[in-house]
């Protein structure tokens, strides 16, 4: 099984729509986070989070929210879709004991907002 | 802020042609190093890393030395195969979120 595994991985929604993306891991890492991508712009950070008590904003954290529901859980939120919110998002964990930074990518969440 | 600029693609080679996609890079002090690949329809993997200045990261044939003086961190390969079509990442971890920054990424599309 996937150490790091998103769902849904394909989701069509309309603009002013709510949605959430889930993002679970079996590796034990404190560190998770949730990125962007868009063509041509690699992935950009919108949130992170050290511990289930630290939350943080990344570049791109406008109309998003998260929420960390455990060690092992990490979830995206949209409130209000908008269609240039439509990319590829993934999920991401890190152990800060390696100190080597090295992060564990899912398989992403492609969205699409009509 | 930090910031990764790689070369555009795509790269087109023929197989067992020689590689090298450039990447250079801004930040405040000496961050670690990555290259992330991104096989179609799949997440990044992790390809190699470099955590100093003149150290060689290296995984399935790739390359990449980390240089401080030039502020670059080069990808190469000696000899493309097919199966080394992917889009390809250079990214620098940010020693105060310890998160990520990106390069665009370069598709390499390698043809029989």
């Amino acid at each position: 099984d996937a150490d790091v595994t998103q769902t849904p991985r394909n989701r069509i929604t309309k603009t002013g729509k709510r949605i959430m993306l889930e993002c679970s891991q079996t590796k034990g890492h404190d560190r998770m986070y949730w990125y962007r991508q868009d063509p041509g712009l690699g992935l950009r950070l919108i949130y992170y989070s050290f511990d289930v008590k630290d939350i943080n904003k990344g570049e791109i954290s406008d109309g998003y929210s998260v929420s960390r529901q455990a060690q092992a859980k990490f979830s995206l939120s949209l409130e209000s879709a908008i269609p240039n919110q439509t990319a590829l998002y993934f999920c991401a964990t890190s152990d800060p004991g390696l100190s080597t930074d090295t992060q564990y990518f899912g398989p992403g969440t492609r969205l699409t907002v009509l | 802020g930090n910031s990764v600029t790689q070369m555009e693609g795509p790269v087109t080679l023929s197989e067992e042609a020689f590689l090298t996609i450039n990447c250079t890079y801004t930040a405040t002090g000496y961050p670690s190093l990555f290259w992330y690949v991104q096989y179609p329809g799949e997440g990044l993997q992790l390809l190699l890393k470099a955590t100093k200045a003149d150290d060689k990261g290296s995984n399935k044939g790739f390359e990449a030395t980390y240089r401080k003086e030039t502020t670059s961190f080069h990808l190469e390969k000696g000899s493309v195969q097919v199966s080394d079509s992917a889009v390809y990442f250079c990214a620098l971890v940010d020693t105060g979120r310890r998160a990520l920054t990106f390069g665009s990424g370069t598709r390499l599309q390698v043809q029989p």
